[in-house]
């Protein structure tokens, strides 16, 4: 199985902070990577698939980049609503594992 | 898109339960779908898939041989039978639809709101 590592685990920001999240995984993934934002008591919500492409009705302030075995979720501009746990998955072998998880806080 | 999950509750350890997620606003023969579950102040676990078809499945090692996805094209509905539950089952219960008509996801991008199956005696 692909093991998916995130990092940090979580982290203090501001509003108007650029944040970033990196996930690393245990071979490569050729770029299918999938990140995601999810709040308490709601569904995840997918915000970046191929590592780069933007899901439709995402806010440009989100990014992703990366190749091979590295890759980063880039919040350019954080805002309120932003602040919740993010999740790489990889979904380039199954089983299609996700990273433990990052939460940004306050 | 909207994806409805229902059948959790709380049922005693080696006790069994099946999901249901009803799917609308898709054409849900289309796409493979997908059990996610979240436990009690952890991170997402992928637990099993299925094919638009049906006729292709696959399983976390954590549930293999105890889990069953399975799916009612005419009913728009996904299913998971789940045997021998255990505490560490103690989970919300997501079902995801596949981004993508591929042989594999590019992502999961429709989620139901999740259903809470508790083991506990």
């Amino acid at each position: 199985d692909i093991q998916m590592t995130q990092s940090p685990s979580s982290l203090s920001a501001s509003v108007g902070d650029r944040v970033t999240i990196t996930c690393r995984a245990s071979q490569g993934i050729s770029n299918v990577l999938a990140w995601y934002q999810h709040k308490p008591g709601k569904a995840p919500k997918l915000l970046i698939y191929g590592a780069s492409r933007l899901e439709n009705g995402v806010p440009s302030r989100f990014s992703g980049s990366g190749s091979g075995t590295d890759y980063t979720l880039t919040i350019s501009s954080l805002q309120s609503e932003d602040f919740a746990t993010y999740y790489c998955q990889q979904c380039f072998s199954s089983p299609w594992t996700f990273g433990q998880g990052t939460k940004v806080e306050i | 898109v909207q994806l409805l999950e229902s059948g959790g509750g709380l049922v005693q350890p080696g006790g069994s339960l099946r999901l249901s997620c009803a799917g609308s606003g898709l054409t849900f023969s289309t796409y493979a779908m997908n059990w996610v579950r979240q436990a009690p102040g952890k991170g997402l676990e992928w637990v099993s898939d299925i094919s638009p078809g049906g006729d292709s499945t696959s399983y976390a090692d954590s549930v293999k041989d105890r889990f069953t996805i399975s799916r009612d094209n005419s009913k728009s509905t996904l299913y998971l039978q789940m045997n021998s539950l255990g505490g560490e089952d103690t989970a919300i219960y997501y079902c995801a639809k596949a981004l993508g008509v591929g042989p594999s996801p590019l992502g999961f991008d429709s989620w139901g709101q999740g259903t809470l199956v508790t083991v506990s005696s």
